[in-house]
């Protein structure tokens, strides 16, 4: 059975803080990795990952994918209190996705 | 360009009411989805469609049906809503199965 772990499930910063979040995969037929960002709606794409370290950036967001090990790493430098959601990470196999249970990230002022 | 929109936004039923979630979206997406979110669980997919006039079974199916008959509209149905289907339902769309999804903002339904 295809899973995703995401850890911590929930972590509280300071705003200016590095973090990072971790994801962990079993996907059968793996093709791609994906981040989104769940604030009060809907989840919003941050990355796609298919290729074994190569990072991918966007402003303050970084994220990598090590498929030896089977995971992936999203990191984000200074943190903002906008930087506050459930962060998600999904397994894409042939024809399956598989949803992480999120981790949780609160940035106090 | 809407993107993906879901109506309704809010619902309360009653257990054994039936009723209807409409997804449309405008991207010409080929493939669709419905998803439900509850605490603790994450997103579970409960049905998709890889294109106009197919549907496929997702992880959580029961209780719930589906129909695509035109590419832009994606139906989710609830034949006798139980309390257990008390969740927010979400859906998605996306070029190809591993591309990444646009997200509607969300139906939250409760059934008393």
């Amino acid at each position: 059975e295809d899973k995703v772990v995401q850890s911590p499930l929930s972590l509280v910063v300071h705003e200016g803080d590095t973090v990072t979040l971790n994801c962990s995969y079993e996907v059968t037929n793996f093709r791609s990795l994906l981040w989104y960002k769940q604030e009060k709606k809907a989840p919003t794409f941050l990355f796609m990952l298919t290729s074994s370290g190569i990072e991918k950036k966007s402003g303050r967001l970084s994220s990598i994918l090590d498929k030896k090990e089977l995971f992936s790493i999203l990191n984000i430098t200074a943190t903002q209190t906008g930087d506050s959601a459930v962060y998600l990470c999904v397994g894409s196999g042939y024809s399956t996705l598989t949803f992480g249970k999120g981790t949780m990230l609160l940035v106090s002022p | 360009n809407a993107g993906v929109t879901q109506t309704p936004k809010f619902r309360v039923l009653k257990t054994g009411q039936s009723m209807t979630l409409l997804c449309a979206q405008d991207m010409n997406h080929e493939y669709m989805y419905w998803y439900r979110q509850d605490p603790g669980m994450g997103l579970r997919l409960i049905h998709y469609s890889v294109g106009e006039g197919t549907t496929a079974k997702g992880e959580v199916p029961d209780g719930y049906n589906v129909s695509r008959l035109k590419k832009q509209n994606f139906l989710l149905g609830l034949e006798s809503a139980a309390p257990s289907q008390t969740s927010v339902y979400f859906c998605a769309s996306s070029f190809h199965g591993d591309q990444p999804q646009h997200f509607g903002d969300g139906t939250r339904l409760s059934i008393l």
